[in-house]
């Protein structure tokens, strides 16, 4: 089962417009992660915010949190067309043996 | 410093075949964890370990099987395959049993006809 919901389930925006990705889980999280991955590849990670932290920032990204509504974002600013991937959220529940469990993906194309 | 290592990256096998993939931690790393990812889904949890156990396991039946070596590298094993098996196997290795950054191999592709 998928803990994470990301919305959109595909996103087409021209080269410098802002990229804006949504999260939604259901269970209380230890922290919540971002990774990308390109077509048939590996992922890669991206940010991780924890339950305590609301926002986070690294080079074009800005990730927020927001716990009472169990929702998450994640903002790429002045796109480039090296952004085309899709991005995955993956969430850590609370709890013992609990285990990092993966959204659907959103597939981000950034049009040059 | 190379990363995580997965062998071999694409391979095809005939339903009820056995199918061994394998994985090399990045440096420094001890805990493994295998992800199957199907077209077009994200990936998803089939079990982690740690000091060569078994520690977390997802909803595969035990057809799925894994072994961690005291070099900290891993294999995964499926057995009796299925048309369903085939999917992007991903390896993935961290620094310790909580589940901070995780870094991910560039996969398996398996194909069952």
């Amino acid at each position: 089962s998928q803990q994470g919901e990301e919305d959109p389930q595909a996103l087409s925006i021209q080269e410098g417009e802002n990229a804006t990705m949504n999260c939604s889980y259901k269970t209380s999280i230890n922290n919540l992660q971002w990774y990308r991955q390109n077509s048939g590849r590996g992922l890669v990670h991206l940010i991780l915010i924890r339950s305590n932290e609301r926002e986070k920032h690294s080079g074009r990204l800005r990730v927020t949190l927001d716990t009472s509504k169990k929702s998450s974002s994640l903002l790429i600013t002045a796109s480039r067309a090296a952004d085309t991937a899709s991005y995955f959220c993956a969430t850590l529940p609370k709890g013992a043996n609990s285990k990092l469990t993966f959204g659907k993906g959103i597939t981000l194309s950034v049009r040059p | 410093d190379a990363g995580v290592t997965q062998s071999p990256t694409h391979l095809i096998k005939t339903r009820g075949q056995q199918v061994t993939l394998r994985c090399s931690p990045k440096s420094g790393h001890d805990t493994v964890s295998w992800y199957q990812q199907a077209l077009g889904q994200g990936p998803q949890f089939i079990f982690q370990y740690y000091e060569e156990e078994e520690r977390q396991r997802g909803n595969f039946p035990d057809r799925f099987s894994g072994h961690q070596f005291p070099n900290y590298s891993s294999e995964l094993n499926v057995n009796a395959l299925l048309l369903g098996d085939s999917a992007l196997y991903l390896c993935a290795s961290s620094g310790g049993l909580e589940a901070g950054e995780l870094f991910f191999g560039e996969g398996s592709r398996l194909t069952v006809l």
